[in-house]
């Protein structure tokens, strides 16, 4: 069983479309996170919630909106869609402040 | 806040060769610095973790380093090979009270030439 799995593993649309990525984790955690993967690999983190409880809000866009509907689900939604917004979008868990365990990402592609 | 700085961005190193990448750290109130392996198409592992109290922690071929008062730590790969090939990130994590939030590196690409 996947333990952090996120879908899609792909998405290719248009500037200005609204698109979700959804994730789910198995392993019990109460905490779950969306990090951003740049082109050059880098890192960073946008949201965290803890049981359901958004905790971290970094400077991101409000075309950004994560939604968690329980503790072991936390999808994304960005609306009107840039070029800038191409990246790998990671999912990840942790029991409280602990190991990160990251989903396989989603790779957005916006043309 | 906390500010990781990780050298170099890429490692070319022979297969059996060692390979060291190292992370320096601004905030002297982190407490906990993890290494996270990220392999192509895949998201990143941890590898190894050490906090505040410990100096050294090994794990088979691989040990971390760290030196709190030049507040700097280090990843040291032994008899390197070609799985060891991946992306490899530091991250510091400060006091839960700024926020619980981990700090990554900018990574290092390290490539093991059989």
């Amino acid at each position: 069983d996947t333990a952090v799995s996120q879908t899609p593993k792909y998405l290719v649309t248009q500037m200005g479309n609204d698109k979700s990525i959804k994730c789910e984790q198995n392993l019990g955690h109460d905490t779950m996170y969306w990090y951003k993967q740049d082109s050059k690999k880098f890192l960073k983190i946008m949201f965290s919630y803890n049981n359901k409880e958004l905790i971290i809000n970094e400077t991101v866009p409000n075309r950004f909106s994560p939604k968690s509907p329980d503790k072991a689900h936390l999808n994304l939604h960005i609306n009107s869609l840039e070029l800038g917004d191409s990246a790998v979008y990671f999912c990840a868990s942790s029991l409280g402040i602990g190991e990160l365990f990251f989903g396989e990402g989603s790779r957005l592609t916006v043309l | 806040g906390e500010n990781v700085e990780q050298h170099p961005s890429t490692l070319s190193v022979q297969e059996g060769d060692s390979a060291v990448i190292k992370c320096t750290y601004s905030d002297s109130a982190s407490n906990y610095f993890p290494w996270y392996k990220q392999e192509l198409g895949k998201g990143p592992q941890l590898i190894i973790d050490i906090r505040s109290n410990v100096g050294e922690k090994k794990d088979q071929r691989i040990a971390v380093t760290l030196n709190k008062t030049a507040k700097h730590f280090s990843l040291h790969i032994t008899e390197t090979q070609p799985e060891d090939s991946a992306v490899y990130f530091c991250a510091a994590l400060p006091p839960y009270n700024q926020g619980g939030k981990l700090i990554f590196g900018q990574g290092t690409e390290l490539s093991v030439k059989p």
